[in-house]
């Protein structure tokens, strides 16, 4: 059973334009949500994370956005440059105190020049 | 700058063999976590940590054991090693942030292991 779902395996966006990569999960106790970013034979980077008690937070170009009712969560990057071409994975714990992240299978974006 | 080592990059193991795979954290975190990463299935947790000593159960943990001695050191050991582990393998450390304003998980470059 997954918990954490991420329902497009890829997107592509120009230059420029925005990406908006979207994630759901069904566990109501997920209290903590977090976006990577992983180029091939590397490890993840951290992209930025949110809280449950937010629906919004903001870091340059990236923007999660939160919506508890829906157990969906999206990551919006503006504008989008080449360099963002990644796999993006989409993850939750159940405590912000550090359990252990659960992940979804990853949306690869391909920006194009 | 935080760093999470992981000791080879490229691995390559026949089947059978016993199999460690070694990950080394600086930044004193008590929680450490092993996943693999496969075409299509995304991270899936192997074993994590809490403690020097404790372990516990990811989600697939069959044919994996880990070893924490020390708190800077979490290694994933393949006990007789098959086609199947064939993989990039990942390690985290997680832990506060300094100013104690966000919970951060950062990862190691990974192991290619491949299982011939």
């Amino acid at each position: 059973d997954q918990q954490v779902k991420q329902n497009s395996p890829s997107l592509s966006v120009q230059e420029g334009r925005i990406s908006i990569l979207n994630c759901d999960y069904t566990n109501s106790m997920f209290d903590y949500f977090l976006w990577y970013k992983k180029y091939p034979a590397e490890g993840p980077t951290f992209l930025i994370s949110i809280s449950s008690i937010k629906d919004k937070n903001e870091d340059g170009r990236f923007t999660v956005f939160l919506n508890k009712s829906a157990k969906h969560l999206s990551l919006h990057i503006v504008p989008s440059q080449p360099g963002d071409s990644a796999v993006y994975f989409c993850a939750a714990s159940k405590d912000q105190a550090g359990t252990a992240l659960i992940f979804g299978k990853g949306t690869t974006l391909s920006v194009s020049s | 700058d935080v760093k999470v080592t992981q000791s080879s990059r490229y691995l390559v193991k026949r089947t059978g063999e016993k199999v460690f795979l070694e990950c080394v954290q600086d930044m004193d975190h008590e929680n450490m976590f092993w996943y693999r990463q496969d075409p299509g299935l995304g991270l899936r947790l192997i074993y994590f940590s809490y403690d020097v000593k404790m372990k516990e159960k990811g989600d697939i943990p069959e044919g994996y054991s880990v070893s924490r001695e020390k708190k800077e050191r979490f290694s994933l050991i393949l006990e007789s090693a098959s086609t199947n582990q064939t993989s990039m393998y990942l390690c985290a450390g997680g832990g506060w942030q300094r100013d104690r304003s966000n919970y951060g998980y950062t990862f190691g470059s990974g192991t290619r292991l491949t299982v011939v």
